[in-house]
């Protein structure tokens, strides 16, 4: 089973800032099978990256996905006000579908 | 857009039997390559994909659950739907429906989901 850490575990910024978010596999996730979920209390998950790299459909380009093998980055360039969510990674590429832990961007 | 929607009873006592179904609208809901699925959030924690089903009925599950789950899927009326047996408090949480894209491209019946429901809270208590 593929384990996907996150960190940090809470990333306390600015609305402005960027925020860097990691994932790191503990095994390689081939064909960049991974993708990238915001949430926020009281909604479900909202798809942000799939392919590691690839914007769903209406995501704003303040939001970039990088990364292939084992390590993963979620990139939100500058922060808007409605960023500030819980973000989880998940990975495809083997069974069983493994998620991480979850990161927090909380406002600072 | 497809918009997703479930529906079902709240509360269910324990060791009974949970019944929710997932209505779908806005696009073909026979898509050949459009899978189906189902997620669960136990209050505070992380999420736990449950089952897929694709427009012919072919099931995958998530083998934790070790049996106690089936999926359907009524394509005249563009539902689909969940059934968990012997339900415990464990089993306390919201759960989702939602779409999955890319199951029939990477096989294994489970990729990710780009269209979600907005969830029901089900709890289990006596």
């Amino acid at each position: 089973e593929i384990v996907l850490t996150q960190s940090p575990g809470t990333l306390s910024l600015s609305p402005g800032e960027r925020a860097t978010l990691s994932c790191r596999a503990s095994q390689s996730v081939s064909g960049n099978y991974l993708v990238w979920y915001q949430q926020k209390p009281g909604q479900p998950p909202r798809l942000l990256i799939y392919g590691a790299s690839s914007r769903a459909t209406g995501i704003p380009d303040r939001f970039s996905g990088s990364g292939s093998g084992t390590d993963f980055t979620l990139t939100i360039s500058r922060l808007e006000p409605e960023d500030f969510a819980l973000y989880y990674c998940q990975q495809y590429s083997s069974s069983p579908r493994t998620f991480g832990q979850g990161t927090k961007v909380e406002i600072k | 857009q497809l918009q997703l929607q479930e529906s079902g009873p709240g509360l269910v006592k324990p060791s009974e039997t949970l019944s929710l179904t997932c209505t779908v609208s806005g696009a073909s809901f026979s898509s050949d390559t459009y899978y189906w699925g189902w997620i669960r959030q136990p209050p505070g924690k992380g999420l736990e994909w449950i089952g897929n089903i694709d427009s012919t009925g072919n099931t995958y599950y998530n083998s934790s659950l070790k049996g106690r789950v089936t999926i359907s899927v009524d394509t005249s009326k563009n539902q689909f739907s969940l059934k968990v047996t012997s339900m415990t408090a464990a089993d306390t949480a919201v759960y989702f429906c939602a779409s999955d894209p890319e199951a029939f491209y990477v096989g294994s019946g489970y990729a990710y989901f780009d269209y979600w429901g907005r969830g029901t809270l089900v709890t289990v208590s006596s």
